[in-house]
């Protein structure tokens, strides 16, 4: 692994159903995001997590959760996905937590489609 | 609110200059980037400006103005493979970033 990687490269989900989406990162960077871009909006946060062991809610936290068991991985949930989750799911990591001041990283995205 | 303004859509020339703005109004400021994102892929990044003034790096520089909340990205040496959306983020006083909507960038020959 090089960088920072994602799964699955797109999905089409049916709603009400359970979907994880997988993110691992070989850098060792203590900070990990997951954003959502939509067409005409800016990237949002929807997770964050500043070091193995806690995260924390971005602008849009609702209907998603996370954890951060270890350092590499950063898994994003949707419990019961809706069709308004349809989107670009973006993973990224960064050298420092907390205070960011270091590039973030990121994955080559997830296409998720919810009918 | 916060909010981080672009151009939705610029046009420039092959080989010419093209000036990319932003403008910002944000709760607290520690710093502001700017990533390039070619379509159906990731961002990326290209600086990272804290202090006012111009940061020139190859045939991009980022240019900040703390006082007015206003930066931009200028580009010279247009090149198609400079066809790209230009995102401007900033970090506010929570350290999070705060992103802009993005400039498409459509470089003609």
């Amino acid at each position: 692994i090089a960088g920072i990687t994602q799964a699955p490269t797109s999905q089409i989900l049916a709603a009400g159903r359970r979907m994880t989406l997988r993110c691992t990162q070989d850098m060792r960077h203590n900070a990990m995001y997951w954003y959502r871009q939509d067409l005409g909006l800016g990237l949002r946060l929807i997770h964050y997590s500043n070091t193995a062991g806690t995260t924390g809610k971005g602008e849009v936290p609702d209907g998603y959760s996370v954890s951060r068991a270890n350092t590499d991985d950063f898994p994003l949930t949707l419990a019961s996905a809706v069709p308004s989750q349809t989107s670009v799911y973006f993973c990224a990591s960064s050298d420092s937590g907390g205070l960011v001041t270091n590039e973030q990283f990121f994955g080559p995205g997830t296409r998720l489609t919810v009918l | 609110g916060q909010n981080i303004d672009q151009p939705t859509e610029m046009t420039a020339t092959e080989g010419a200059i093209v000036q990319i703005n932003c403008t910002y109004q944000t709760s607290g400021f520690n710093g502001l980037f700017w990533y390039q994102q070619h379509a159906g892929e990731a961002p990326t990044f290209l600086s990272y400006n804290v202090l006012d003034g111009l940061e020139e790096k190859g045939r991009f520089s980022s240019f900040l103005s703390r006082s007015k909340g206003y930066s931009y990205l200028l580009l010279k040496e247009l090149q198609m493979k400079d066809s790209a959306s230009y995102l401007c983020a900033v970090l506010d006083s929570n350290y999070q970033l705060i992103w802009g909507a993005g400039t498409k960038l459509i470089i003609k020959p």
